[in-house]
C-alpha cells in the first residue's frame, strides 16, 4: 500500500491550460515538499509547506496543504512545455524522524 | 558547483559482479540519504547517516547492499553480487538539521543496468 497516493498518474496537456495535481494520504505529516524530475536527473525541491491550510504561490504554480496535514495539491495555471517533468509529492512524518516518503509522481507532459 | 554529486552517473554490470556508487553531499550538510528509483516511480528510501552514524536502514536494503560514511562526509554504497533485480537508479540526497523539516537536496543519481 502507497501511503501517498498521487493523481493522476500520467497527464498530457496542451500549452496554455490549467492542471491540478493531488497527493492524498490517511496519514498525518508534519511537512510535505514537492519536487520536479526530469529525466536522468535527480528531483529538485519546488516547495515546503508545513502549516495545514497553507498555501504557497511559486510564479504560476500554487501549492496547498491541506486543514487535516494528510492532503496537499499542486495547481499550474497556463501551463508550458518547460513545466514537463514528473513531480513528486514527498511527507515527513514525525515519527519517521529526518525520512521522506515519496509518492509514485505525476508524469506531466505539456505540448507547445 | 556546491551541489551534491555522485559517481558514476552510470554503471553497466553483469550479474553477480560488486559495484560501489559515491555521493559527496553539500559540505555543510550533516545528514544524507540514499534512495532507488525505478523507472516510473517515486524515490525509495534506502538508509540515513548523521554525520557517520548510520541511523536508519530500510527494509529493502538486503544483507547484499551496504552504505558507509566513514567521516562524516562522503559516502559510499556497495552491492555485492548484484542481481537484474537491482537495475535502478540510485539517487543521494543531503540536509541540514538547521534547515526547513524535511527538505532534500539530491544528486543527480547513478543509473544501474545490471545484464
Amino acid at each position: 500500500t502507497q501511503l501517498l497516493e498521487q493523481s493522476p498518474q500520467f497527464l498530457s496537456i496542451q500549452e496554455g491550460e490549467n492542471l491540478t495535481v493531488y497527493c492524498n494520504s490517511s496519514s498525518v505529516f508534519s511537512s510535505l515538499q514537492w519536487y520536479r524530475q526530469e529525466p536522468g536527473e535527480g528531483p529538485v525541491l519546488l516547495v515546503t509547506v508545513v502549516t495545514g491550510g497553507e498555501v504557497k504561490k511559486l510564479k504560476r504554480l500554487t501549492f496547498q496543504f491541506g486543514d487535516a496535514r494528510k492532503d496537499s495539491s499542486l495547481h499550474i495555471t497556463a501551463a508550458q512545455p518547460g513545466d514537463t517533468g514528473l513531480y513528486l509529492c514527498a511527507g515527513a512524518m514525525e515519527t519517521s524522524g529526518s525520512r521522506l516518503t515519496f509518492g509514485e509522481g505525476t508524469q506531466l507532459t505539456v505540448n507547445p | 558547483d556546491t551541489g551534491v554529486s555522485q559517481d558514476p552517473r552510470h554503471k553497466i554490470t553483469k550479474r553477480g559482479q560488486n559495484v560501489t556508487f559515491r555521493c559527496d553531499p553539500i559540505s555543510e550538510h550533516n545528514r544524507l540519504y540514499w534512495y532507488r528509483q525505478t523507472l516510473g516511480q517515486g524515490p525509495e528510501f534506502l538508509t540515513y547517516f548523521q554525520n557517520e552514524a548510520q541511523l536508519e536502514k530500510s527494509r529493502l536494503l538486503s544483507d547484499r547492499f551496504s552504505a558507509e560514511r566513514p567521516k562524516g562526509s562522503f559516502s559510499t554504497l556497495e552491492i555485492q553480487r548484484t542481481e537484474q533485480g537491482d537495475s535502478a537508479m540510485y539517487l543521494c540526497a543531503s540536509s541540514s538539521d538547521r534547515g526547513a523539516t524535511g527538505e532534500l537536496f539530491f544528486g543527480e543519481g547513478s543509473r544501474l543496468t545490471v545484464l
